[in-house]
C-alpha cells in the first residue's frame, strides 16, 4: 500500500525566506503526486500536481515541486514567502491503477510565516 | 456550480446514536470518496467510489458505511457513533483524466461524539 512522509510537522520561517517542505512517498511504481494547502477552518485546495512529464512542476501562489523518481520524493518550494503563505500543506499520492479516486496523504506539515 | 457540498457543518452525538453525513456534488464527477481529519494525522481514507453502485473501502473503514445510488450523492452513516469517531469529515469528487487528476473538497463537517 502506497504511504506518504512529510518529513516536518512544523516549519518556522520569517516573511521573504525561502522554504522548502519535504515529502517522500514509498512506492516504486508509476504514481501521481499532489500537493494541497488547508487554510484555517477551510477545507483543502489544490497546490499543484505531477502526472507526468517535466518533473519540475509549478503551482498556484508562486510554489513549485520537483519530482524525484529516483529518491521517491516530491519536496514544495517557495523562493519567498508571505505572512499569508501561513498554513497546513498536505503532499499526497495516487498510484496509477486507482488514479482519480482517491488520495493518501501525508500527516501535514504547519508553515508559520512571520514579520 | 455549487461543487461539493457537505451537510451539517456542524453535529454532536452521544456515545450511540447514529447519523449520515450527507454530500452531493453537481459536477457530474464519477469518483467521490470520504476522509477524516485528526490532529497530527492527516486526512485518512474511509471509503470511496468509483462510479454509482460501486464501492470501496479505504484505510479506515471500520465503524462507517456507504453507499452511492446516483452519481450526485454519496452518504456516510455512522452505525453506533463512539468517541473516536470525533473528527472533521471531508468529502471531495474529482474526474480522472490524463490531464486533470485534481480532487475537490467540501468544506467539511465537524462532528464531536460525547
Amino acid at each position: 500500500a502506497q504511504s506518504v512522509t512529510q518529513l516536518d510537522s512544523q516549519v518556522p520561517v520569517f516573511e521573504e525566506a525561502p522554504v522548502e517542505l519535504r515529502c517522500n512517498y514509498s512506492s516504486s511504481v508509476s504514481v501521481y503526486l499532489f500537493w494541497y494547502v488547508q487554510y484555517p477552518n477551510q477545507g483543502l485546495q489544490l497546490l499543484l500536481k505531477y502526472l507526468s512529464g517535466s518533473t519540475l512542476v509549478k503551482g498556484i501562489n508562486g510554489f513549485e515541486a520537483e519530482f524525484n523518481k529516483s529518491q521517491t520524493s516530491f519536496h514544495l518550494r517557495k523562493p519567498s514567502v508571505h505572512i499569508s503563505d501561513t498554513a497546513e500543506y498536505f503532499c499526497a499520492v495516487s498510484d496509477r491503477e486507482q488514479a482519480g479516486t482517491a488520495l493518501i496523504f501525508g500527516k501535514g506539515t504547519t508553515l508559520s510565516v512571520s514579520s | 456550480n455549487a461543487g461539493v457540498t457537505q451537510t451539517p457543518k456542524f453535529q454532536v452525538l452521544k456515545t450511540g446514536q447514529s447519523m449520515t453525513l450527507q454530500c452531493a456534488q453537481d459536477m457530474n464527477h464519477e469518483y467521490m470518496s470520504w476522509y477524516r481529519q485528526d490532529p497530527g494525522m492527516g486526512l485518512r481514507l474511509i471509503h470511496y467510489s468509483v462510479g454509482a453502485g460501486i464501492t470501496d473501502q479505504g484505510e479506515v473503514p471500520n465503524g462507517y458505511n456507504v453507499s452511492r445510488s446516483t452519481t450526485e450523492d454519496f452518504p456516510l452513516r455512522l452505525l453506533s457513533a463512539a468517541p473516536s469517531q470525533t473528527s472533521v469529515y471531508f468529502c471531495a469528487s474529482s474526474y480522472w483524466d490524463a490531464n486533470t487528476g485534481e480532487l475537490f473538497f467540501g468544506e467539511g463537517s465537524r462532528l464531536t461524539v460525547l
